[in-house]
């Protein structure tokens, strides 16, 4: 049992490019969800889903595009990144509303 | 608008002694209010959590109070250890609806200090 996993840990993009932070869990949890950390600033939701085909924006969500083809895998894509995205990226999961969430270990994120 | 408001930022405190942090929310919806802890490096671990049926829950040395009039809980480590030196956030939720996301505070550096 993994829990949650983040791939990659560290990236390093220039602006403009575009790339797709992983997140996959293996506890068969319905709900997931993004969030950025920045200094200052707690944790900010940027999407997150509800089950398999379903998702919606958080507070943060442009920029950012996400999908949920199975119950397993919720991808954080960044269109073309920019330097206002460097952050640390964490990806979570819960069983039910109302139970804690699951965080992943994180992505490091550099934009320059 | 902030929904949780977190305090203080930074806090020091001798080993053996109490921490206490301290949280307020706006949402009256909010019925779930979890504390998570976090180490340098690693992503943030649920804690303790309590809704607002009781008004106080404690786990071991963690204790969270709430007090639903004032929309006000917090978490008090007592007997407070150096390995206890970390990043704590308290949030807050509405499980209802569908939902369920977390709303969280900004986040209180503790160092315990021997």
């Amino acid at each position: 049992n993994a829990g949650v996993t983040q791939t990659p840990k560290f990236q390093v993009l220039k602006t403009g490019q575009s790339m797709t932070l992983q997140c996959a869990q293996d506890m068969n949890h319905e709900y997931m969800s993004w969030y950025r950390q920045d200094p200052g600033m707690g944790l900010r939701l940027i999407h997150y889903s509800v089950g398999a085909g379903i998702t919606d924006q958080g507070e943060v969500p442009n920029g950012y595009n996400v999908s949920r083809s199975t119950t397993e895998d919720f991808p954080l894509r960044l269109l073309s990144a920019a330097p206002s995205q460097t952050s640390v990226y964490f990806c979570a999961s819960s069983y039910a509303m109302g139970n804690g969430y699951t965080f992943g270990s994180g992505t490091r994120l550099t934009v320059v | 608008q902030q929904q949780v408001k977190q305090s203080p930022q930074s806090l020091i405190v001798q080993k053996g002694g109490i921490s206490i942090i301290n949280c307020a929310y706006e949402n009256t919806a909010f019925d779930y209010f979890p504390w998570y802890q976090q180490f340098p490096g690693k992503g943030p671990a649920l804690l303790i959590a309590i809704r607002p049926d009781v008004s106080e829950k404690k786990e071991g040395r963690f204790t969270i109070s709430f007090n639903k009039s004032a929309k006000q809980f917090s978490l008090h480590i007592m007997d407070s250890q150096p390995g206890d030196s970390a990043t704590y956030f308290c949030a807050a939720a509405y499980s209802g609806a569908g939902s369920y996301q977390l709303t969280f505070g900004k986040g209180t550096k503790l160092s315990v200090i021997p």
